[in-house]
């Protein structure tokens, strides 16, 4: 079965330590890969992708996710995480050879304390 | 703000009955998603148009149907209503240019539902 999934439901952080969220995905073919971040009260914002070239991806925010097709995982990472980044993650994959399968995992919370 | 719209804000109704929501794209955007939101089945993806023609399908119920107008505003119309339906709907558009999905995605605000 084609899918996606953040093994972990939360994730907690102090502000200022590095951050990683983790994602596995699977699909036939070649992935096209997506994080999502969904803030209280201000809906879903589109954060990073890959679509083909460097494995290393750096999005918004000073987000960054390295695309690992070994491994089939698309971890979300940020050196130094801040209060502000708290929210709910997603992490997506659509197939590149059908654009019907297009799926998102369960989502992540993530929790940076002062 | 994103740019995207979407009316209305909230929308209760009782089971059996048929709504329609509604989205108005970035300006310049081509492409138009939708996508539920609920507890129990997550985020998913149900549809996109692209410049009026549907473009890919996701897990969308065959009660449920979708249009892109030639203003590219997009409606999406959920009928024979059911409890499990009360979710919240977002929309999202982006530019793409002919085959490419590689456009960064806005989304709106998001219509909550609740079926009663």
């Amino acid at each position: 079965a084609q899918s996606v999934a953040q093994p972990e439901d939360q994730v907690n952080v102090a502000e200022g330590n590095p951050l990683t969220v983790k994602c596995t995905y699977s699909v036939s073919g070649n992935p096209y890969l997506f994080w999502y971040v969904q803030y209280p009260n201000r809906g879903l914002q589109f954060l990073l992708k890959y679509i083909t070239g460097d494995n290393l991806v750096k999005g918004s925010y000073g987000f960054e996710a390295e695309f690992n097709k070994s491994q089939t995982s698309f971890h979300l990472k940020k050196p130094s995480a801040l209060v502000s980044d708290s929210a709910l993650y997603f992490c997506a994959v659509r197939a590149a050879y059908n654009f019907n399968k297009f799926y998102f995992g369960s989502g992540t919370k993530l929790n940076v304390k002062p | 703000d994103s740019g995207v719209t979407q009316t209305p804000k909230h929308l209760i109704t009782a089971t059996g009955q048929r709504v329609t929501l509604r989205c108005s794209p970035r300006s310049g955007d081509l492409s138009v998603y939708w996508y539920q939101q609920s507890l129990d089945q997550g985020l998913q993806f149900l549809i996109q148009y692209y410049n009026g023609e549907e473009r890919a399908k996701g897990n969308i119920l065959e009660r449920f149907s979708a249009q892109q107008f030639p203003d590219l505003h997009s409606e999406l119309n959920l009928s024979s209503l059911e409890l499990g339906d009360s979710a919240l709907y977002f929309c999202a558009s982006s530019v793409e240019f002919g085959i490419a999905i590689t456009d960064t995605q806005y989304f709106g605000p998001g219509t909550r539902l609740t079926v009663l």
